[in-house]
């Protein structure tokens, strides 16, 4: 089955730690973008990648850094500089910008 | 950047009723998206509608767009208990540009 992966589904931050999530997609997509979620809230976009070896900032990204070395995969980095890192991420992938976007089930990240 | 504004934040409504839910946009758009999600999941697309259009269905899904008004409706009839979920739209504004996402319309649906 295709799809969109995220892993892990918890997460806990020490402070001063960095973290990785992991974003996977066999959907054979060249966009994929990631998402904060406060809870009873929007989407904001943190950081998104039009194709290989290329990504954008989005409206927060400050905190964050991202990679795209290959097609499929997407990680987001929470750094030690996002003071306020309690959230749910959504990664999602789409055929380009502007089209459907796939989401995978999340990542809730906490801070101990 | 927020483009796309839902209306109400929460809504509701017995099973068998119909729930509406608006969302409000500000600039030109090539097509408007609508979402849902369940509590602690991902977003799961539901419907597109392009700017030339002006009605869609799908299912018990009816989408409307009036791009005079900058607006759109998404209607579900007959709702059932499995609908309770936060309905998101999103906008797409150039087509080389991510989606836009709304702040959503909580639905609760009471058996």
């Amino acid at each position: 089955d295709g799809g969109i992966t995220q892993s892990p589904k918890y997460l806990f931050r020490k402070e001063g730690q960095n973290v990785t999530l992991s974003c996977e997609q066999n959907l054979n997509h060249d966009a994929m973008y990631w998402y904060r979620q406060d809870p009873g809230q929007g989407l904001r976009l943190i950081y998104y990648s039009q194709i290989v070896n290329d990504f954008q900032k989005g409206d927060i990204a400050e905190g964050y850094s991202v990679s795209r070395e290959k097609k499929e995969s997407f990680p987001l980095t929470v750094t030690s500089a996002q003071k306020n890192p309690t959230a749910f991420y959504l990664c999602a992938s789409s055929i380009n910008s502007g089209q459907p976007q796939h989401f995978g089930d999340g990542t809730r990240l906490s801070i101990l | 950047s927020q483009q796309g504004e839902e209306d109400p934040q929460a809504l509701s409504i017995q099973e068998g009723e119909n729930a509406t839910m608006n969302c409000s946009y500000k600039t030109s758009i090539n097509n408007l998206q609508w979402y849902r999600q369940n509590s602690g999941r991902g977003l799961v697309h539901l419907i597109l509608i392009r700017s030339n259009e002006r009605e869609k269905h799908s299912g018990r899904l009816r989408v409307t767009l009036d791009t005079s008004k900058k607006s759109s409706s998404l209607l579900i009839t007959a709702s059932r208990a499995a609908d309770t979920a936060s309905y998101f739209c999103a906008t797409d504004d150039s087509g080389n540009t991510p989606l836009v996402f709304g702040k959503g319309t909580r639905l609760s649906v009471i058996a």
